[in-house]
């Protein structure tokens, strides 16, 4: 059974804390994608890499930056974490005309 | 890549059809259409996708218009379970892709 998972479920992270989310696949997949999703405005992604040590910037990158050292793992970072930072961040890997897969979602609170 | 819009809401009543429809004018040649559904707290699901031709599986099928420029996806006999967010999004066949969702239609099944 294919699987994306999330290293947390519920985070709670206070003002100007690093924070760091662990996403990993287990399917070989090259593309790996990160999104925030807030009420009313649907997933927006915010970055994605399409293989190893490659990133491009989705719709809102800023705040954030990501890192792809093996295909496996695709980690999202919040330099500096502030409150309209809190939201659900989910992550989908995929390969080339494949379905995406979704990990089950952290949801994010910053205090 | 081309961008989809959707109805906001949709009702249907238990055990009919439901026909959730996205419009994706300017999709090219090289577009697949895809359809996930999310169901509340849990991360997106892989429905069904197209490239032209009209598609069934045992969720769902997919209907695409000539012109492509939009498409409907049935579910032929809702149920409660199916209440969720339906995201249309359109996708290159291969290459590197942003993979972008918008904000989808949350349907509501009536009992």
């Amino acid at each position: 059974d294919v699987k994306v998972t999330q290293s947390s479920r519920y985070l709670v992270k206070r003002t100007g804390e690093k924070v760091f989310l662990e996403c990993v696949q287990d399917m070989d997949h090259e593309n790996m994608f990160w999104y925030r999703q807030d009420p009313g405005l649907g997933l927006r992604l915010i970055y994605f890499s399409y293989d190893v040590k490659m990133k491009e910037k989705g719709d809102i990158p800023e705040g954030y930056s990501v890192s792809r050292e093996k295909k496996e793992r695709f980690s999202l970072i919040l330099e500096s974490a502030s409150t309209n930072q809190t939201s659900m961040y989910l992550c989908a890997s995929l390969r080339e005309n494949t379905e995406a897969f979704f990990g089950q979602g952290t949801r994010l609170t910053v205090v | 890549d081309a961008k989809t819009t959707q109805p906001p809401s949709m009702d249907c009543a238990e055990g009919r059809a439901a026909n959730l429809p996205c419009n994706h004018s300017t999709i090219s040649g090289n577009e697949y259409v895809y359809w996930y559904r999310q169901i509340h707290s849990q991360g997106p699901q892989y429905i069904i996708h197209g490239l032209k031709n009209n598609e069934t599986n045992e969720m769902a099928s997919l209907i695409i218009t000539e012109d492509r420029k939009s498409s409907t996806l049935i579910l032929p006999h809702a149920t409660l379970r199916d209440t969720a967010v339906y995201y249309c999004i359109v996708r290159l066949t291969s290459g590197t892709y942003k993979y972008i969702f918008g904000t989808g239609t949350r349907l509501k099944v009536l009992a």
